[in-house]
């Protein structure tokens, strides 16, 4: 066990819907991170949010958002869902102090969309 | 901009056989290496790591060696067991760029038959 959480566990919903994927990082961790992993696209980083201010963005669509609120759980939002956006979602936390630090990575969120 | 390449798999060994997946890198800067392990099901779990030239990382049999040189940092294993049987992924993290995200390989698949 991490110490990360995610809910839900799995999603399944329609074209066209929002959902909302939320992280609960290791108690003490500044730092969350957003991850995609699909069977094309592999392991890919989406945004980074440390300490409640947003640090840093990767291949993050324009029709997903996130935030990070004050007490450090972080909640990733995907809108306009399609068929391509079925995949595993992780978040992973850190102490949010060193480049060379570990981050530890919650369960997943395993979403399909029909 | 930075990269991580892995060795295409799966890779099928059996009980108590060597192991070892090779991993290369490009980055910018001067990177922390890490590898994860994915169980069936699981989200990603640290195995080990290393964060300057030379560095070994080790855990639970498993040891790696950061080799700027030949800017690789290959897993062995010396006896693996049917337990070892999951996906394993190379990543970095970019200590120059600040990019704290990691970059993650594609993930080779190890099946350990007994």
């Amino acid at each position: 066990d991490s110490g990360v959480t995610q809910t839900p566990k799995h999603l399944i919903t329609a074209t066209g819907q929002r959902v909302t994927l939320r992280c609960s990082p290791r108690s003490g961790d500044l730092s969350v991170y957003w991850y995609q992993q699909s069977l094309d696209q592999g392991l890919q980083f989406l945004i980074q949010y440390y300490n409640g201010e947003e640090r840093a963005k990767g291949n993050i669509l324009e029709r997903f958002s996130a935030q990070q609120f004050p007490d450090l759980h972080s909640e990733l939002n995907l809108s306009s869902l399609e068929l391509g956006d079925s995949a595993l979602y992780f978040c992973a936390s850190s102490v949010g102090q060193s480049v060379q630090e570990t981050q530890y990575f919650g369960p997943g969120t395993r979403l399909l969309v029909l | 901009g930075d990269s991580v390449t892995q060795m295409e798999g799966p890779v099928t060994l059996s009980e108590e056989a060597f192991l070892t997946i090779n991993c290369t890198y490009t980055a910018t800067g001067y990177p922390s290496l890490f590898w994860y392990v994915q169980y069936p099901g699981e989200g990603l779990q640290l195995l080990l790591k290393a964060t300057k030239a030379d560095d070994k990382g080790s855990n639970k049999g498993f040891e790696a060696t950061y080799r700027k040189e030949t800017t690789s940092f290959h897993l062995e294993k010396g006896s693996v067991q049917v337990s070892d049987s999951a996906v394993y992924f190379c990543a970095l993290s970019d200590w120059n760029t600040g990019r704290r995200a990691l970059t993650f390989g594609s993930g080779t698949r190890l099946q350990v038959q007994p």
